[in-house]
């Protein structure tokens, strides 16, 4: 395992459409986050799970997102009836401990 | 709330040089970790180094180093002999144990001249 994978790496979608995003977390970890980062700016906290129980939830999480973590592995985050405002990198981490959260490479998602 | 502020929008140096990134956060909690993570272009981010609040010594990794100033609510990072790969955006980030949420500062843009 050579860290934390997310998939697809971009998504070109169109207003309205739903998109799904995957990430798979390195594998003992039972902290698994997502994050939002757009052009310029750090990343912003969305939500948190530990093993399969979602414990946080942002404020920016509107009822358009969904996250799921089934059986703790890895995780989805899906968007419904995106708009463009939705535009953005989505990152995902894991961690074992509360010293360090690894990230992935993101996903890219462009909404037209 | 937790916030983060990094007063430096973007800096620059020459190789084999210092260069110091400042990093000021708000927070009423005693128990907490900060942390620098760097994002070179088009590529994932990763840890440079983390400071426990209840620890007084100044965590150092290799050339990395920070001055921490609790009281302050400072975290600034040193970056010491400068190398082309250290361009980057750099984050500055705050975390409390619960909830496990990590707040980032919004960047500074270093590159690194030949």
């Amino acid at each position: 395992d050579t860290g934390v994978s997310q998939d697809p790496r971009h998504k070109i979608t169109k207003r309205g459409q739903n998109v799904t995003f995957r990430c798979d977390p390195i594998s003992e970890h039972n902290r698994l986050y997502w994050y939002r980062q757009t052009l310029g700016q750090g990343p912003e906290f969305l939500t948190y799970f530990q093993n399969e129980a979602q414990l946080e939830k942002s404020r920016l999480l509107s009822d358009r997102f969904s996250a799921e973590r089934p059986k703790g592995s890895f995780s989805t985050l899906e968007i419904q009836r995106t708009e463009q405002g939705d535009s953005a990198m989505y990152l995902c981490a894991s961690s074992l401990s509360y010293n360090e959260q690894f990230f992935g490479p993101g996903t890219r998602l462009t909404v037209l | 709330a937790q916030t983060v502020t990094q007063s430096q929008p973007e800096m620059s140096v020459q190789e084999a040089e210092t260069v110091t990134l400042s990093c000021t956060y708000d927070t009423s909690e005693s128990n907490y970790y900060l942390f620098w993570y760097k994002q070179p272009p088009s590529r994932q981010m990763i840890l440079v180094i983390r400071q426990e609040a209840y620890k007084q010594q100044n965590a150092t990794e290799n050339r990395f180093s920070v001055n921490f100033q609790k009281a302050a609510k400072s975290f600034s990072l040193k970056i010491s002999d400068s190398q082309l790969g250290d361009t980057a955006m750099y984050f500055c980030a705050f975390m409390k144990p619960t909830p496990n949420d990590m707040r980032f500062g919004a960047g500074t843009r270093l590159t690194v001249k030949p």
